[in-house]
């Protein structure tokens, strides 16, 4: 029973234009979520993460929105650069305990 | 600044052997974690560490033992290696806070 799902395995995004990465989660007991990057050969590393007491965090180009009602959270990336490419991870947890990972987006930035 | 190291980055096994994955973490976090990943998968937990001589199982802890000594290392035990080892195995530490983790290169490893 996958606890955080992201949906779409992978996205292709212009340069310059508006990554959007969703996430979807069903425990409603989540209270912080994180989104990792992960590029060939690395490990993940911390991008941005968003409290469910706010619905929203904002880091330079980096943006994640947090609709609790939906258990839906979402990256948006403006904008989007060549260096921007790799794997996104959505992950959960629940009152600072265990991250639950989603299965990852590969998101390809065109120049 | 090392950050989480791992060693080593590839390993192949055969079926029946053993072998230990090394973690070592310079940042003085009290949490750490074994992470596995899967192809198409995401990261799942198979032991985490919230200090020197504490651990507990995760997600998918069977195959797999796990020691903490150290705040500094976290060493993952394979003991009878099975081609369902084959994977990519990630760790990971954490301040009190617990929810930001940092995560080291990862270590290859095929059983064949």
């Amino acid at each position: 029973d996958q606890q955080v799902k992201q949906n779409s395995p992978s996205l292709s995004v212009q340069e310059g234009r508006i990554s959007i990465l969703n996430c979807d989660y069903t425990n409603s007991m989540f209270d912080y979520f994180l989104w990792y990057k992960k590029y060939p050969a690395e490990g993940p590393t911390f991008l941005i993460s968003i409290s469910s007491i706010k619905d929203k965090n904002e880091d330079g180009r980096f943006t994640v929105f947090l609709n609790k009602s939906a258990k839906h959270l979402s990256l948006h990336i403006v904008p989007s650069q060549p260096g921007d490419s790799a794997v996104y991870f959505c992950a959960a947890s629940e009152y600072g305990n265990k991250l639950v990972f989603g299965a990852g987006t590969i998101l390809r930035v065109k120049s | 600044n090392a950050g989480v190291t791992q060693t080593p980055k590839f390993r192949i096994l055969k079926i029946g052997q053993s072998m230990t994955l090394q973690c070592t973490q310079d940042m003085n976090h009290n949490y750490m974690y074994w992470y596995r990943q899967d192809p198409g998968m995401g990261l799942k937990l198979i032991y985490y560490s919230v200090g020197a001589g504490i651990t507990d199982k995760g997600e998918v802890p069977n195959g797999y033992n796990v020691s903490r000594s150290t705040t500094e290392d976290f060493p993952l035990r394979l003991e009878l290696a099975a081609p369902s080892q084959t994977s990519v195995y990630f760790c990971a530490s954490a301040t009190v806070a617990k929810n930001i983790q940092y995560f080291g290169a990862g270590t290859r490893l095929s059983v064949l």
